[in-house]
C-alpha cells in the first residue's frame, strides 16, 4: 500500500498566493522527500528532510516534518504560473533501500 | 552530462508481444529503479537494483524482468505484454543511501500502450 498520502489531491490558487500541500505516512522513516512533476515529464527532486530535522527551506519552498504526527507539509510562497505541476512526497522507511511515493497533489496556479 | 535517459520514448505493442526498455545513467549511481505511473496514482516500484549484477522486486514486479549487467544500464523487459501494462514507465537512479543523500534522478519516461 502507499506509504505517503498527499492532501489535497488538487489545489487551484491565484498567482502570488501561497500553496500548502500535506503528506501523511504510516511508519517510521529515515527521510522524506518532495518531488515535482510537470505534465508529461519525469519527476524532479525539490527537497529532502531527514527524520531528525523539523524544518528546511530552499528558495520559495519551506518543508516541515512532524514525526510525532507522521506528517509533512510543503509550502510554496509567492506562487508563479511555472509552479503548476504535480507534487509528490516520498518516504524512505528506516532500513529500506527504496522510496515509496504518494499519489500526488495537482497544483494549478491561475494567472 | 545527460543524466538519466530512456529508450524508447513511445511504443505501441500488441498483446503477447515482448519488448525491452533501456535506461542509462552517466552519474555513476549505484542504485537504479523502474517505476510505472498510472492515471490518478503515484509511482509504483516495479524492480530496483542496488548495484551491478543485482536486482530486487518492488511493489508490482509480476510480468516484468530486469537486468543490470553494466552499472550504467538498467533494462526492463516485458515478456508477454498485456493491456494492464499500458502505462508510463520511469527509470531513476541514486547514490548509495548510506551516503546520506538518496535523491533520485528521473528519466523522461516511456509511454507504452498495449493493444
Amino acid at each position: 500500500s502507499q506509504q505517503g498520502e498527499e492532501d489535497p489531491q488538487a489545489l487551484s490558487i491565484q498567482e502570488g498566493e501561497n500553496a500548502t500541500m500535506n503528506c501523511s505516512y504510516k511508519t517510521s522513516i529515515n527521510n522524506l522527500q518532495w518531488y515535482r512533476q510537470n505534465s508529461g515529464r519525469g519527476l524532479v527532486h525539490l527537497i529532502l528532510i531527514r527524520s531528525n530535522e523539523r524544518e528546511k527551506h530552499s528558495g520559495r519552498l519551506r518543508v516541515t516534518l512532524d514525526t510525532s504526527k507522521k506528517s509533512s507539509s510543503l509550502l510554496i510562497t509567492a506562487s508563479r504560473a511555472a509552479d503548476t505541476a504535480s507534487y509528490f512526497c516520498a518516504t524512505r522507511w528506516q532500513g529500506a533501500q527504496k522510496l515509496v511515493f504518494g499519489q500526488g497533489t495537482r497544483l494549478t496556479i491561475n494567472p | 552530462n545527460a543524466g538519466v535517459t530512456q529508450t524508447p520514448k513511445f511504443r505501441v505493442l500488441k498483446t503477447g508481444q515482448s519488448m525491452t526498455l533501456l535506461c542509462a545513467q552517466d552519474m555513476n549511481h549505484e542504485y537504479m529503479y523502474w517505476y510505472r505511473q498510472d492515471p490518478g496514482m503515484g509511482l509504483r516500484l516495479i524492480h530496483y537494483s542496488v548495484g551491478e549484477g543485482t536486482t530486487a522486486k518492488g511493489e508490482v514486479p509480476d510480468g516484468y524482468n530486469v537486468s543490470r549487467l553494466k552499472k550504467q544500464n538498467f533494462l526492463l523487459g516485458l515478456e508477454s505484454a498485456a493491456p494492464s501494462q499500458t502505462s508510463v514507465y520511469f527509470c531513476a537512479s541514486s547514490y548509495h543511501s548510506s551516503q546520506g543523500s538518496d535523491t533520485q534522478y528521473f528519466g523522461p519516461g516511456t509511454r507504452l500502450t498495449v493493444l
